[in-house]
């Protein structure tokens, strides 16, 4: 069956780096993306990435690594803002999203 | 502005009732999608459509259906067959089913069946 695993919650201080990690077991792979979700309200993208590497946007970078299945999203200068679930998702070879189950992040001042 | 509309955002109705859910988008989005989300769980699909007039079931669609007359609208019936309705509902579109489009997602609708 089609996986993908990330951790349930983190927490992080304010003005701190972290990195939150995903990985997946998917029929086929046809690209990675991270949103963001804020309790309540609908998740907004973040990032995409379908090669080997690191994208940077902002405070925000996703890394992705075909061969090991896996994918991380970092966020540096933590801001109380920052404070959301943030969700991973695979298309794979049917071009379908599967999605992860979200890694909640709790910011502590 | 562009973007995506659900309504209501919060919706209440008794068991054995077939409710319908709105999605209305102004982006000129092509795809459009119907996912529940349960706690602790991945958002789950239950209908796409890449077109007017076409939609394909996503895995849980038992109990469900939709329509696609218009490019613009994707409105979502949960049935009295859906055994356990009570959910977050999000409705999403997108330029493609394909490549690095990202999906544009609605507000969400917090239907409670009791």
């Amino acid at each position: 069956g089609q996986n993908i695993d990330q951790p349930t919650e983190m927490t992080a201080t304010e003005g701190a780096i972290v990195q939150i990690n995903c990985t997946y077991q998917t029929s086929g792979f046809n690209g990675l993306f991270w949103y963001q979700q804020h309790a309540g309200e609908a998740p907004t993208f973040l990032s995409y990435n379908v090669l080997d590497g690191l994208e940077e946007k902002g405070r925000f970078s996703s890394f992705l690594s075909r061969s090991k299945g896996y994918s991380y999203l970092l966020l540096k200068e933590l801001q109380m803002k920052d404070s959301a679930s943030y969700l991973c998702a695979v298309r794979d070879s049917n071009y379908q999203l599967i999605w992860g189950a979200g890694t909640k992040l709790i910011i502590k001042p | 502005d562009g973007g995506i509309t659900q309504s209501p955002k919060y919706l209440f109705r008794k068991e054995g009732q077939n409710v319908t859910l709105s999605c209305e988008q102004n982006l000129n989005h092509d795809a459009m999608y119907w996912y529940r989300q349960d706690p602790g769980q991945g958002l789950r699909l239950i209908y796409y459509s890449q077109i007017v007039n076409d939609f394909q079931k996503g895995d849980i669609a038992e109990g469900y259906s939709v329509s696609r007359e218009k490019k613009e609208s994707f409105p979502l019936t949960v049935t009295s067959a859906q055994k356990n309705p009570t959910a977050f509902y999000l409705c999403a579109s997108s330029i493609a089913d394909s490549g690095s489009y990202e999906q544009y997602f609605g507000p969400g609708t917090r239907l409670t069946v009791t």
